[in-house]
């Protein structure tokens, strides 16, 4: 299994506050990536990072930031929580840019009350 | 723009049955990868497989068998002699090369009955 953590587990917030994600890999990997999924969608992109300090915005990256000040370390924060914000988040990981072999993490499941 | 559908979203088979997951992509690109992932009730993604867009060769794994179409768009996915423990979502992605957009489909949610 690829080593990847994601922190925490199982959150509830409410409306308004800020959270913020961990993701933690010990791959080494270049490229890491942080998607929602939610019923009837699939999972779409938020941000993704090409290495550290780089990042891109993915199809649904309103009200949601980055941040990655080492490789193996990737943030999603969401600066103040909103109801349409409750879903579960995966983080993923790449070597190539090519996405041939993409891995994720476990998953977060984020409640907003 | 790439987009993949899984027209099915649930399905119930009865142990030992053979089940078929449908899986339609489109996208522009010649150069392209697809992938079936299992989502097991605990929730994490399990990579299954992946095929290119050069190689339309079937491929079987085990109970596990793939059918990737460029004629039709469909990389379809088969579970031969279904067992309890397949119960899962299985979920259908694309991506194209050189380009960190991967899409993916809503899954299609398989309860396989004993």
């Amino acid at each position: 299994d690829a080593g990847i953590t994601q922190s925490p587990r199982h959150k509830v917030t409410e409306t308004g506050t800020p959270v913020t994600l961990r993701c933690h890999q010990t791959e080494n990997h270049r490229y890491m990536y942080w998607y929602r999924q939610d019923p009837g969608h699939g999972l779409r992109l938020i941000h993704y990072s090409y290495g550290v300090k780089d990042t891109d915005k993915g199809e649904v990256s309103d009200g949601y930031s980055v941040s990655r000040s080492k490789t193996e370390d990737f943030l999603l924060t969401l600066e103040s929580a909103t109801s349409s914000q409750t879903s579960v988040y995966f983080c993923a990981i790449s070597r190539t840019r090519e996405l041939y072999e993409q891995y994720f993490g476990p998953g977060t499941r984020l409640t907003v009350t | 723009a790439q987009k993949v559908t899984q027209a099915q979203t649930e399905i119930s088979v009865v142990e030992k049955e053979d089940v078929t997951l449908d899986c339609v992509y489109e996208t522009r690109d010649t150069t392209y990868y697809l992938f079936w992932y299992k989502q097991p009730p605990s929730g994490e993604l399990v990579f299954l497989i992946r095929r290119n867009s050069f190689d339309e060769q079937n491929e079987i794994s085990g109970r596990y068998s793939w059918n990737f179409q460029k004629s039709t768009s469909s990389f379809n996915f088969t579970i031969t002699a279904s067992q309890v423990v397949d119960s899962a979502v299985y979920v259908c992605a694309l991506s194209v090369y050189n380009n960190n957009d991967m899409r993916f489909g809503a899954g299609t949610r398989l309860t396989v009955k004993p």
